[in-house]
């Protein structure tokens, strides 16, 4: 079993659309957690840091629910330029940095 | 401009011929790490370091070397490239603890 794992998707939605992406993890040593926006040959950028607390920033909202051990994305009123692969991630040390395969997202007009 | 820099973007080489990725970043971030991307397998850490003079095996190290003799620069050896290293490669960094990771550019590596 992976130690993070995604739905690898694709998901097609149309443009304003909510979509929520999640995200299991199964080391539970793993201290913090991010979502990353891959786009196509691309490096990867950070998206957002995970919170217990929840965070949200402008349209995306990150939850992290540590007793269950998974972490969510949401994105509201998708927009065209949201197409992209979202990576999540988990973090238990410098060296224990672990990716999910991603989600591909792609917004249709 | 805060930056993880990787060179060269796109390289194209034999096999068995040496060659360099070089990374520096401007960041003064104490951890670096190299990671390469192959589809269906997702990010694999190769190496990574934690400060000068620290580094250590990732996930899948075999066939690289590393250094860190500066905390900006964390070089990418391959002493003698083979075809199943062609992947897409990628150095990043951050600030030790629970930081996420700069990434460089990528770059595109082909063995033939």
């Amino acid at each position: 079993r992976k130690e993070v794992e995604q739905d690898p998707g694709p998901f097609n939605v149309p443009e304003g659309a909510t979509v929520a992406f999640n995200c299991t993890y199964s080391n539970s040593a793993s201290q913090s957690f991010f979502w990353y926006r891959q786009d196509c040959r691309k490096e990867p950028k950070l998206l957002m840091s995970v919170y217990s607390s929840g965070n949200e920033d402008g349209r995306f909202t990150a939850q992290l629910n540590r007793a269950s051990q998974y972490i969510s994305l949401l994105i509201r009123d998708s927009k065209l330029s949201d197409s992209a692969t979202y990576l999540c991630v988990g973090r238990g040390s410098a060296r224990q940095l672990t990716f999910g395969s991603g989600t591909q997202l792609t917004v249709l007009p | 401009e805060a930056q993880v820099t990787q060179n060269p973007r796109y390289l194209i080489t034999v096999t068995g011929k040496k060659l360099t990725v070089t990374c520096s970043q401007n960041m003064n971030h104490e951890y670096m790490s190299w990671y390469r991307q192959d589809p269906g397998l997702g990010l694999r850490q190769i190496y990574y370091s934690m400060n000068v003079e620290v580094t250590d095996k990732g996930d899948v190290p075999e066939g690289y070397k590393v250094s860190r003799k500066e905390k900006r620069n964390f070089p990418l050896i391959l002493e003698s490239p083979s075809p199943n290293q062609t992947s897409l490669y990628f150095c990043a960094s951050s600030w030790q603890g629970n930081y996420g990771y700069t990434f460089g550019s990528g770059t595109r590596l082909t063995v033939v």
